[in-house]
């Protein structure tokens, strides 16, 4: 089946600091990503959807200039936490969408932000 | 907000049991989809069911929809303790480019 990895698993920052998450298809081509957040026992929450070669498009109430999402290649997404605050920690998860899928995308395993 | 509801919230089962977790959702769908997700780690595809399907079934998972109600249910038979997971619904609304909005999950634990 395809697969998708994000890296890192786990990050512990700074208050401040900017962090970096990829998110990569590993067998696949995906002209769409998504990227996710999710805090301790709760749902995932659609942040933005990630189009390669183009801007992102952000959910309402997710800040931009704060997540900022490039989608530089067919295989990989990367999402930037800048001037990371204790409120950011969660869990942030990719998912990526096949270019000529109908409807099956992949996620990645998450990567856990703990922001000090 | 879209997002979906799910009941139970939590549900407690023995192994062997059948577990049945419920999912409405508010408005037209392509599909509806279920995900496993084990604490603290990635989600896992566990079936998706198409706007014009009923019922679907993979292994010991058997998925419903009802459209005219706005609900889904997944029934997982004779329960492992491996099934102990959080279990969670996403909707793929109609006219929203593949965007899924999740549910709010149920938590099933299998003892033995």
């Amino acid at each position: 089946g395809a697969v998708v990895s994000q890296h890192p698993s786990r990050v512990i920052c700074k208050s401040g600091t900017s962090v970096k998450i990829e998110c990569r298809s590993l067998d696949f081509q995906a002209t769409t990503m998504f990227w996710y957040r999710q805090f301790p026992k709760q749902s995932l929450m659609l942040m933005a959807t990630s189009n390669e070669g183009s801007k992102a498009t952000y959910e309402q109430g997710v800040e931009k200039d704060k997540f900022l999402i490039n989608h530089a290649s067919l295989t990989l997404s990367t999402l930037t936490v800048t001037s990371a605050h204790p409120e950011d920690s969660s869990f942030y998860i990719c998912s990526a969408f096949p270019s000529g899928s109908a409807d099956t995308q992949y996620f990645g395993p998450g990567t856990r932000l703990t922001v000090l | 907000s879209q997002q979906g509801e799910e009941d139970p919230q939590a549900l407690s089962i023995q192994e062997g049991e059948n577990a049945t977790m419920n999912c409405s959702y508010k408005t037209s769908i392509n599909n509806l989809q279920w995900y496993r997700q084990n604490s603290g780690r990635g989600l896992v595809h566990l079936i998706l069911i198409r706007s014009n399907e009923r019922e679907k079934h993979s292994g010991r998972l058997r998925v419903t929809l009802d459209t005219s109600k706005k609900s889904s249910s997944l029934l997982i038979t004779a329960s492992r303790a491996a099934d102990t997971a959080s279990y969670f619904c996403a909707t793929d609304y109609t006219g929203t480019a593949s965007k899924l909005t999740f549910g709010t999950g149920t938590r099933l634990q299998v003892t033995l």
